[in-house]
């Protein structure tokens, strides 16, 4: 079935590192792509999206390639900060699957001063 | 402009009991989804409603329900609590009835419970 794969975590990097988290899909169709963070104590918060082939998602420095020959949709970042320790999920949606978003596992990250 | 609103936050329930968590979309949504996320099995998808009619269900058994209301607020009930409900719900709306690029999902801070 449908489904996302994500690296399996905690990762722990140092701050101004470069970040990238793997995460690759397997889907009947096309689907569009998600990244969520969550935050301690907290619901998930859409950081970036992309909905077809070769779309790059980007914000607050976090990027992501929709590449439909790898399907995979790796997140990056260039620095990370102290602040972007979190859990990140990557997720998927089909047309016909009416609102049941397929999520990864999630990936833990720390960013050490 | 509210985001989507969660109550309770955090509940402590018995084996056997039931429970109902409420969730209020943001304004202007009309769609609401819930999900459990537990540390062995990750998000999972409960069901989805849109204009107080439930279109998709999860793989979850008959004791979880759900309902929304011509308000687009939406409950979500549990009975016969299991110690493996204990969970982190989560409720999410978005603007129309199809999670898209275009119309993406928006989560609330969940309801924490735990059954003992």
């Amino acid at each position: 079935g449908d489904s996302v794969t994500q690296m399996e975590g905690p990762v722990t990097l140092s701050e101004e590192a470069f970040l990238t988290i793997n995460c690759t899909y397997t889907a009947t169709g096309y689907p569009s792509l998600f990244w969520y963070v969550q935050y301690p104590g907290e619901g998930l918060q859409l950081l970036l999206k992309a909905t077809k082939a070769d779309d790059k998602g980007s914000n607050k420095g976090f990027e992501a390639t929709y590449r439909k020959e790898t399907t995979s949709f790796h997140l990056e970042k260039g620095s990370v900060q102290v602040s972007d320790s979190a859990v990140y999920f990557c997720a998927l949606i089909l047309k016909y699957n009416n609102n049941d978003m397929r999520f990864g596992a999630g990936t833990r990250l720390t960013v050490k001063p | 402009k509210a985001g989507v609103t969660q109550t309770p936050r955090y509940l402590i329930k018995t084996r056997g009991q039931q429970v109902t968590l409420s969730c209020s979309p943001i304004s202007g949504h009309r769609s609401v989804s819930w999900y459990q996320q537990t540390p062995g099995q990750g998000l999972q998808f409960l069901f989805e409603y849109f204009s107080e009619t439930q279109r998709n269900k999860g793989n979850f058994p008959g004791r979880f329900s759900g309902r929304q209301f011509s308000n687009s607020r939406s409950e979500m009930n549990v009975s016969t609590l299991e110690l493996g409900d204990s969970a982190l719900y989560l409720c999410a709306s978005s603007m129309r009835a199809q999670v898209s690029g275009a119309n993406v999902l928006t989560f609330g801070a969940g309801s924490r419970l735990t059954v003992l």
